[in-house]
């Protein structure tokens, strides 16, 4: 049962443009969410955070939006620069109490062309 | 500071040996958790550890084992290898369990199984 889910495996968005990557999931006692970005050959690293009791953070770059009602988060990148071309994984805490367990979804691979 | 270290980066085991994985934290850091990638499935949580006690264990069957030591490291052991134990396991770091699901890195063992 795939609580996070990311439907597109991969998004391609020219240099200055916007980048939209998407994320829906099941559970509605998850309190954080969390993107993170991963270049092959290294681990993920973390980008941007939200919790539960927001619909909104900025950094940068990068902002994430939450819909609870609709259970969907998502990440824009304006605006993506190459540099920006990664794996990007949405996760989801809190669930299960005091832990650092994370659920992840599957991953969109972000193609920003020069 | 020196980040999460994960040894060895690559190995190449056959069925049925086992493999045993090691992971040193960030310094100051007591919480590692491990994660198995696998292409379309994303990262798969496979246990949490905090001050050498195991807090939280994923959906994995018990050829999956875990420990941490006093310093905080930490090593997986996988016995009975099969085919589909080929993947990318990756080790995260944090200071606390239960924070905002903000975890630390490392690059990964690359564990294949021919």
């Amino acid at each position: 049962d795939q609580q996070v889910k990311q439907n597109s495996p991969s998004l391609s968005v020219q240099e200055g443009r916007i980048s939209i990557l998407n994320c829906d999931y099941t559970n509605s006692m998850f309190d954080y969410f969390l993107w993170y970005k991963k270049y092959p050959a290294e681990g993920p690293t973390f980008l941007i955070s939200i919790s539960s009791i927001k619909d909104k953070n900025e950094d940068g770059r990068f902002t994430v939006f939450l819909n609870k009602s609709a259970k969907h988060l998502s990440l824009h990148i304006v605006p993506s620069q190459p540099g920006d071309s990664a794996v990007y994984f949405c996760a989801a805490s809190g669930a299960g109490g005091a832990t650092n367990k994370l659920i992840f979804g599957t991953g969109t691979l972000l193609a920003v062309q020069p | 500071k020196a980040g999460v270290t994960q040894t060895p980066r690559y190995l190449i085991k056959t069925r049925g040996q086992q493999v045993t994985l090691s992971c040193s934290p960030i310094s100051g850091h007591r919480s590692v958790s491990w994660y198995q990638q696998t292409p379309g499935q994303g990262l798969q949580f496979l246990f949490e550890y905090f001050s050498e006690t195991q807090r939280n264990k994923g959906n994995f069957p018990g050829r999956f084992s875990g420990r941490q030591f006093s310093n905080s490291r930490s090593e997986m052991n996988v016995s009975t290898l099969e085919l589909g134990d080929s993947a990318l396991y990756l080790c995260a770091s944090s200071f606390l369990a239960g924070s905002t699901g903000e975890l630390f890195f490392g690059e990964g063992s690359r564990l294949t199984v021919l």
